[in-house]
């Protein structure tokens, strides 16, 4: 069985930095690429950033560019996101999303149940 | 503001069919596949239709996705009450180089 559990969200002031994780299990982790989606009180699905399976790319929302890094260690079967000079508006769940491919394609076919993320002083 | 756009809402009584539009550019829908997501109120969004038309296991054949050019549907036949639900569109972007979802739609059952 596929599982995805993210841990790490809390709250974290403006201009601060908090670091998400994703550990995974049930799936050849290294096969398949992973994202962070994010979904602010009451509004829609955001993608923030994903990560092909074997780490070589990379990619991100150019809401977070500069400020979010995406990495994984398939050794550990865990995603991680680091977020950076956080803003208010990156209050939000953050998903962690497996994809069903090797690349990213937004194309997610388990995701995890989300962790908050509340930037406030 | 997503590149891609959805009503941001429908609505239908049980037994009807409905459908949720998609609407974008050649940079997205256009040139790649669209798929679609339910989420129920609280628990995360569950991949209903991959690649424009296709269902993972599981998910009951009321439910089918279709793409023309720029835009693309989702139907729901015979529609429940357990159907009530957000539902977001999402396909690649090659401007962006990234995956973009659409605003969502919230259907409301009637």
């Amino acid at each position: 069985e596929v599982q995805l559990v993210e841990s790490g969200g809390g709250l974290v002031q403006p201009g601060g930095s908090i670091r998400l994780s994703c550990a995974a299990s049930g799936f050849i982790f290294s096969d398949y690429a992973m994202s962070w989606v994010r979904q602010a009180p009451g509004r829609g699905l955001e993608w923030v950033s994903g990560i092909r399976g074997s780490g070589s790319s990379t990619y991100y929302a150019g809401s977070v560019k500069g400020r979010f890094t995406i990495s994984r260690d398939n050794s550990k079967d865990t995603v991680y996101l680091q977020m950076n000079s956080l803003r208010a508006e990156d209050t939000a769940t953050y998903y962690c999303a497996k994809d069903r491919h090797l690349g990213v394609t937004g194309e997610s076919d388990y995701w995890g149940q989300g962790t908050l993320v509340t930037v406030s002083s | 503001q997503s590149v891609v756009t959805q009503p941001p809402s429908a609505s239908g009584t049980p037994g009807q069919r409905v459908t949720v539009s998609c609407s974008g550019s050649t940079s997205n829908i256009g040139s790649n596949s669209v798929h679609w997501y339910q989420q129920l109120p609280g628990p995360a969004p569950k991949l209903l239709i991959f690649s424009n038309n296709q269902r993972p296991s599981g998910v009951p054949d009321r439910f089918s996705g279709s793409k023309s050019g720029t835009s693309a549907s989702l139907v729901i036949s015979g529609l429940q009450f357990e159907d009530e639900a957000d539902y977001y569109c999402a396909t690649w972007d090659d401007s962006l180089s990234a995956p973009v979802f659409g605003g969502g739609t919230k259907l409301t059952v009637l």
